[in-house]
């Protein structure tokens, strides 16, 4: 039982460069999201989907995109990237549409932008 | 500004005693309540969820919801060493939104 699977684990960029986190879940859940995590700053929502075919911003969408490609998998694009986007991001999914409750999360993405 | 406050530590106990961990949240209307574990390097996972005012059991945990106050806590009983962890509060607020987080509080277990 996978649950959420995100790749890569580590990444090392260079600015300017551009990439895509991939994520995808064997849940059957509605709604995925992307977070990052930044030392003292707790877990901040990018983007999320709550349904197939739906994309909103979250509280730092800024510098990142987003394509929820079917039901399982939701992938975060950086186009530029930036040495602030030095973070580390999580996906996560849920089932409950109402509420967006009780995320499953992924095991992280390591992102370093030189 | 819907915001979720936690004291962010570091927490200390001793192996054995209880922990007692806060959170604060802004939107009075508020629906949903949960705790998440996050071991060093490792990404949350869901503990406890509590939905209605009270105490909500759940093997040496307790979550404790006040609506009034617009408080909710974790209690952890018999604390291990294997405790010591970030706990993050989150909170369901208004409508058909994300989980608002807060920044964790550290708790350290010392045996």
């Amino acid at each position: 039982n996978a649950g959420v699977t995100q790749t890569p684990k580590f990444q090392v960029l260079k600015t300017g460069q551009s990439m895509t986190l991939q994520c995808a879940q064997d849940m059957n859940h509605n709604s995925m999201y992307w977070y990052r995590q930044d030392p003292g700053m707790g877990l901040r929502l990018i983007y999320y989907s709550a349904s197939e075919g739906t994309t909103d911003k979250g509280e730092v969408p800024n510098g990142y995109n987003v394509s929820r490609l079917n039901k399982r998998e939701f992938s975060l694009r950086l186009e530029s990237a930036a040495p602030s986007q030095t973070s580390v991001y999580f996906c996560a999914s849920s089932g409950s549409g109402q509420g967006h409750q009780k995320l499953f999360f992924g095991s992280g993405t390591q992102l370093s932008v030189l | 500004q819907k915001e979720v406050e936690q004291n962010s530590g570091p927490l200390s106990v001793p192996e054995g005693a209880i922990a007692s961990l806060n959170c604060t949240y802004s939107d009075r209307v508020s629906q949903s309540f949960f705790w998440y574990r996050q071991y060093s390097g490792k990404s949350p996972e869901l503990i406890m969820s509590i939905y209605s005012n009270g105490d909500k059991e759940d093997g040496r945990f307790t979550a404790q919801l006040n609506k009034a106050s617009q408080y909710v806590s974790l209690l952890i009983r018999d604390s291990q060493p294997s405790d010591s962890a970030t706990y993050l509060c989150a909170v369901n607020m208004t409508g058909n939104t994300p989980l608002v987080f807060g920044k964790g509080t550290r708790l350290s277990v010392i045996a």
